[in-house]
């Protein structure tokens, strides 16, 4: 079963814009991570944010995480061609060994 | 920096016949997991290693599914008697730590004809 749900599915956006994507998920969870897929490629990973943490930033990418709504949204800033890519959140939850449990991902196009 | 390497990338194999993926982490991570990808889909955790010891099996890990990590190294997994349904992308992904991000390979992609 799925624990994290990305919205939305996909987006095309023109270079230069930014791209938000969020993430709702289930269960309590230790943290949150995204990644990004290329297609045919493994993932990579982007950011991580605890649970007692609000916001994190690193480079162009903003992440919240609102442990009351469940939910938590990456923002890609400036956007490139080269963020062309799936977008994944991933939780572990309470009680887990640190396996992640994926949403189905969000489609960024980035139009040059 | 090496980082997860999988073999093969591609497997083609007709329904029925057994197959096996293998997997080198990254060689200071003590954490190995497997995961397997639809088309369309995220990620789904399918079993973990912390060393050679495996400690947690997913429901969709059926008995046609084996993993090895023999030495706390490199691990392999086994898929007997394939099925249509088997056709996907098999991840393999290493930490160094419980809650730590994962290095993810580029995967086995298997297809049954």
């Amino acid at each position: 079963s799925q624990q994290g749900e990305e919205d939305p599915q996909a987006l095309s956006i023109q270079e230069g814009e930014n791209a938000t994507m969020n993430c709702s998920y289930k269960t309590s969870i230790n943290n949150l991570q995204w990644y990004r897929q290329n297609s045919g490629r493994g993932l990579v990973h982007l950011i991580l944010i605890r649970s007692n943490e609000r916001e994190k930033h690193s480079g162009r990418l903003r992440v919240t995480l609102d442990t009351s709504k469940k939910s938590s949204s990456l923002l890609i800033t400036a956007s490139r061609a080269a963020d062309t890519a799936s977008y994944f959140c991933a939780t572990d939850y309470g009680g887990s060994q640190g396996n992640l449990i994926f949403g189905k991902g969000t489609k960024l196009s980035v139009k040059p | 920096d090496t980082g997860v390497s999988q073999n093969p990338r591609h497997k083609i194999t007709k329904r029925g016949q057994n197959v096996t993926f293998r997997c080198d982490p990254i060689s200071e991570h003590n954490r190995l997991y497997w995961y397997r990808q639809t088309l369309g889909q995220g990620p789904e955790f399918l079993t973990y290693f912390q060393n050679e010891a495996q400690l947690e099996k997913s429901r969709l890990l059926s008995d046609r599914f084996s993993a090895e990590r023999p030495k706390g190294s490199f691990s392999t997994l086994e898929i007997q008697r394939t099925e249509q349904g088997d056709s996907a992308m098999y991840l393999c992904a290493s930490s160094p730590g419980q809650f730590s991000p994962q290095h993810f390979g580029d995967g086995t992609r298997l297809s049954i004809l």
